[in-house]
């Protein structure tokens, strides 16, 4: 069971947008703003797309966006696209070296 | 594109040992925290060991301490993780990793399989 919780799935037309949660506790996502995202498809090593909450790396789109409220975090994904299509992972710093990841949502485009 | 070039995957023996090696481009490895995370399919992500950019200060997770030890050699850009006493729970793609609060560089993974 992974320390983070994100829903298994999520979905959304071309063109719309959607928002994928990840549930942390006090000690990780509530307590650091080091909450990072990453996208990976099939066969491929994870991408970073988010750090530090909202940031992101040279060369993602800006249609991708993160934000946090208390100990909840969210990636949203704007204007879909087929290629959006890929499985999400959040992961946060809680300290003492640790860092810790969610289970993943496999984001589909209808 | 920068890379991260990970070897030293393959199929083990429970209670067998295997090292696995990392190289990186100098400008992205030097003095930086890097890591192995490993993937599996029913356990996710997981960050299993850290290092220190200059050595001194190691992280492992509690389910490998005492089994698997990580270190580097900066003199050659590279990370090491020797991994003793494998468990089929260890089974799983190892990743080499850059950063300590989040991970912006990684390697195309390693398989990792320990069976009989």
């Amino acid at each position: 069971q992974s320390a983070l919780t994100q829903p298994p799935s999520a979905s959304g037309s071309p063109g719309q947008s959607v928002t994928i949660s990840c549930t942390g506790t006090s000690s990780d996502v509530g307590g650091y703003n080091y909450v990072s995202w990453y996208q990976q498809h099939p066969g491929k090593a994870p991408k970073l797309i988010i750090y530090e909450v909202t940031k992101r790396p040279s060369g993602v789109p800006d249609r991708f966006s993160g934000s946090k409220s208390g100990i909840t975090a969210s990636l949203s994904v704007s204007g879909l696209q087929a290629e959006d299509e890929a499985d999400y992972f959040c992961s946060s710093y809680a300290g003492n070296y640790n860092l810790v990841f969610g289970g993943g949502t496999k984001l589909t485009v209808l | 594109e920068v890379q991260l070039v990970e070897s030293g995957g393959g199929l083990v023996q429970p209670g067998g040992s295997l090292r696995l090696s990392c190289v990186a481009p100098e400008s992205i490895f030097r003095s930086e925290w890097m890591n192995w995370v490993r993937q599996t399919p029913g356990k996710g992500l997981e960050r299993v060991a850290g290092i220190t950019g200059d050595g001194s200060e190691a992280y492992s997770v509690d389910s490998v301490k005492g089994r698997f030890t990580i270190s580097r050699d900066n003199t050659k850009n590279s990370l090491f993780l020797q991994m003793n006493s494998l468990r089929a729970e260890d089974t799983a793609t190892y990743y080499c990793t850059r950063g300590l609060r989040w991970n912006d560089y990684w390697g195309q993974g390693t398989l990792v399989t320990v069976s009989s």
